[in-house]
């Protein structure tokens, strides 16, 4: 049983639009939200991370935006590019920033 | 720094064979984790260890021995391949568990025949 459901599975955006990926938990114990984006080939790199005491954090063009009584957390990509193409993915942890439990991840494609 | 360095690469393994994977940091890191990927699941936690001679299980541990004789090195080793071991495998690291997050590396594509 998948803790962390994240969709879509894939997503195609063109340039200069927003990516949208959503990801909802069942655990109300995590208290650590993360991020990752991962390119072909290479490791998962943070990208972005939020804590439930806050409802949106913005770095650049990635803004997570989080719904603790909806126990759901979304991720926004403003004027995406192809560089951003990439898998996301959302994950959750309770009691520090390990142990994370994952999303199935995002394969997103942003097109010229 | 190198980072989080994982070897090999690739590999490919029969079934029943045996086999250990490299994790190795520099960042004197306490804290050293174990993940597989799999299409459709995202990564799931093997085994982790929070220092030099502690080990602990994660949510898939079936299958996976780790040890951690030193600091900067945190094997994962295969005692009889499967063929539900293809996957690939991430190491990961950080200072501690609590106060930053985690550093992976790039990965071991291991298929099992």
């Amino acid at each position: 049983q998948q803790q962390v459901k994240q969709s879509p599975q894939s997503l195609i955006v063109q340039k200069g639009g927003i990516s949208i990926i959503n990801c909802a938990y069942e655990n109300t114990a995590f208290d650590y939200f993360p991020w990752y984006q991962q390119f072909p080939g290479k490791g998962p790199a943070l990208l972005i991370a939020i804590r439930p005491d806050v409802s949106e954090k913005k770095e650049g063009r990635f803004t997570i935006s989080f719904n603790k009584s909806a126990k759901q957390f979304s991720l926004h990509i403003m004027d995406s590019q192809p560089g951003d193409s990439a898998t996301y993915f959302c994950a959750a942890s309770s009691g520090g920033y390990n142990k994370l439990i994952f999303g199935a991840g995002t394969r997103l494609a942003v097109h010229p | 720094n190198a980072g989080v360095t994982q070897t090999p690469k690739f590999q490919v393994l029969k079934t029943g064979q045996s086999m250990t994977l490299q994790c190795a940091q520099d960042m004197n890191h306490e804290y050293m984790s174990w993940y597989r990927q799999d299409p459709g699941m995202g990564l799931r936690l093997i085994h982790y260890s929070v220092g030099a001679g502690i080990t602990d299980q994660g949510e898939v541990p079936n299958g996976y021995n780790v040890s951690r004789s030193t600091t900067e090195d945190f094997p994962l080793r295969l005692l009889s391949a499967a063929p539900s071991q293809t996957s690939v495998y991430f190491c990961a690291s950080s200072y501690d568990s609590s106060t930053q997050p985690q550093h992976f590396g790039d990965g071991t594509r291991l298929s099992i025949l």
